[in-house]
């Protein structure tokens, strides 16, 4: 089962930041927090990845709380084409040199103009 | 990063039929791993698929019913066999982890699926 809790849907205002917040309250000390998107009908996209401290990259930023429990995802200003389906993932050690994701239901932005 | 491909993009197959999915990389990658996403719903680990070794199985899923290939580090198979209309999903690759260019550690790149329809 997936490790990580988010709300199913969202709305937000075109130009204007969106928030998407996720709890792991069971994480361990080395899992690291993904974030990945799906937007209708293709694959997952790789959004950015955390362990402990905030992160960002061209997309968006990554808040990670001090005490790993939850985190949030900061896409600065949502577009039309941001409407997708954002998934927080808790990357899990499977064995040997594996990790795997294990997806949950995620959280459906939709970016209205 | 990487560029994954699947082959088919779709397909309408008949009940107890089986059908073989490819998926493709532009660069030698060190794991793959093949999704099932069912209608409306999140995606579903199937298996890692392991380079000249048998594939690893998620709880649920079997070699029997879904075989994979990994001939090598740039190709992979996924079978469906046997298939009733609760096998209708799509199918996803994705791949993480490369010796050249393309797809990085911690990172893992997905392919555009395909969409199966089991009648």
């Amino acid at each position: 089962d997936a490790k990580t809790t988010q709300p199913p849907s969202m709305d937000c205002a075109e130009g204007r930041a969106a928030n998407l917040p996720c709890n792991h309250s069971t994480i361990s000390g080395n899992e690291y927090v993904y974030w990945y998107r799906q937007i209708h009908s293709q694959g997952p996209q790789y959004i950015i990845h955390g362990l402990k401290n905030n992160e960002t990259n061209e997309m968006a930023s990554l808040i990670i709380t001090e005490d790993r429990k939850s985190s949030t995802l900061i896409l600065p200003h949502a577009t039309l084409r941001d409407t997708a389906v954002y998934y927080c993932i808790v990357r899990e050690y499977s064995g040997g040199s594996n990790y795997k994701l294990t997806f949950g239901k995620g959280t459906l932005l939709t970016v209205n103009p | 990063s990487a560029v994954i491909s699947q082959k088919p993009s779709r397909d309408i197959c008949q009940r107890g039929t089986s059908l073989t999915i490819q998926c493709q990389v532009d660069s030698q990658v060190t794991m793959m791993f093949w999704y099932r996403q069912q209608p409306g719903q999140s995606l579903t680990l199937i298996a890692t698929a392991n380079q000249g070794s048998e594939a690893t199985y998620e709880s649920g899923f079997v070699i029997d019913k879904f075989p994979i290939s990994r001939p090598n580090l740039t190709f992979s198979t996924l079978t469906v066999s046997n298939m009733s209309p609760e096998d209708s999903s799509i199918y996803l690759c994705s791949v993480e982890g490369g010796t050249s260019g393309g797809a990085r550690y911690n990172e893992q790149f997905f392919g555009p699926g395909t969409r199966l329809t089991v009648l």
